[in-house]
């Protein structure tokens, strides 16, 4: 059981280059997330799940687009990289949205130059 | 628009000192509330959490929380942290089926 897995870990992007960043999990959670870390602002939420098929929009959802196909992962997209979007993105799933606890991945650090 | 604040931004303690870390919150509903720990370089992991009950709620490590809901707070407690409880430390709030909402986080530096 391997939780939630990110892919990758780290990733140097030029601006205006695209990406895609994967999210799996093994718990057969319906709901997945989408956080963005920066210093001093805490864990922001870019776009989250409720299920295989939906995504809605978080508090910062501008620069990026998700994909849920599959129920098991969740993707993240940024069509055009800008030096804003550095940071580290957590992606996260619970069983539901009510009082189930968020289980996090590990990571990815993302710079733009 | 539900918020959650968390008053210190960076906390320094020596070893065996006692260690409270508040966070408040906006919504005036009914809460679920989580305190979630980041060791340096790793993801987040629960410390603990309140959904109903005993408003004194024990998590891993010997951290404690109490919500304290006419003050609409939830703080974190440790009587004596060690060297290894440095971390950064989140409170989180959940309201119905609204997605968690994080606190800004504190930093914790614990020092011999």
């Amino acid at each position: 059981n391997a939780g939630v897995t990110q892919t990758p870990k780290f990733r140097v992007l030029k601006t205006g280059q695209s990406m895609t960043l994967l999210c799996a999990q093994d718990m057969n959670h319906e709901y997945m997330y989408w956080y963005r870390q920066d210093p001093g602002m805490g864990l922001r939420l870019i776009h989250y799940s409720v299920g295989e098929g939906t995504t809605a929009k978080g508090e910062v959802p501008d620069g990026y687009n998700v994909s849920r196909l599959k129920k098991q992962n969740f993707l993240l997209g940024l069509e055009s990289a800008a030096p804003s979007q550095t940071s580290v993105y957590f992606c996260a799933s619970s069983y539901d949205a009510g009082s189930y606890e968020q289980y996090f991945g590990p990571g990815t650090r993302l710079t733009v130059t | 628009a539900q918020s959650v604040s968390q008053h210190n931004h960076h906390v320094i303690l020596s070893e065996a000192a006692s260690l409270e870390l508040g966070c408040n919150y906006s919504y005036g509903g009914t809460v679920n509330l989580f305190w979630y720990v980041q060791y340096p370089g790793q993801h987040l992991q629960l410390l603990l959490k309140y959904f109903s009950g005993d408003p004194l709620v024990k998590g891993i490590k010997g951290f404690e929380a109490e919500f304290i809901k006419s003050k609409f707070s939830f703080n974190l407690r440790k009587p004596s942290v060690q060297w290894s409880d440095t971390a950064e430390y989140f409170c989180a709030v959940k309201s119905g089926n609204t997605p968690l909402v994080f606190g800004k986080g504190t930093r914790l530096s614990v020092i011999a």
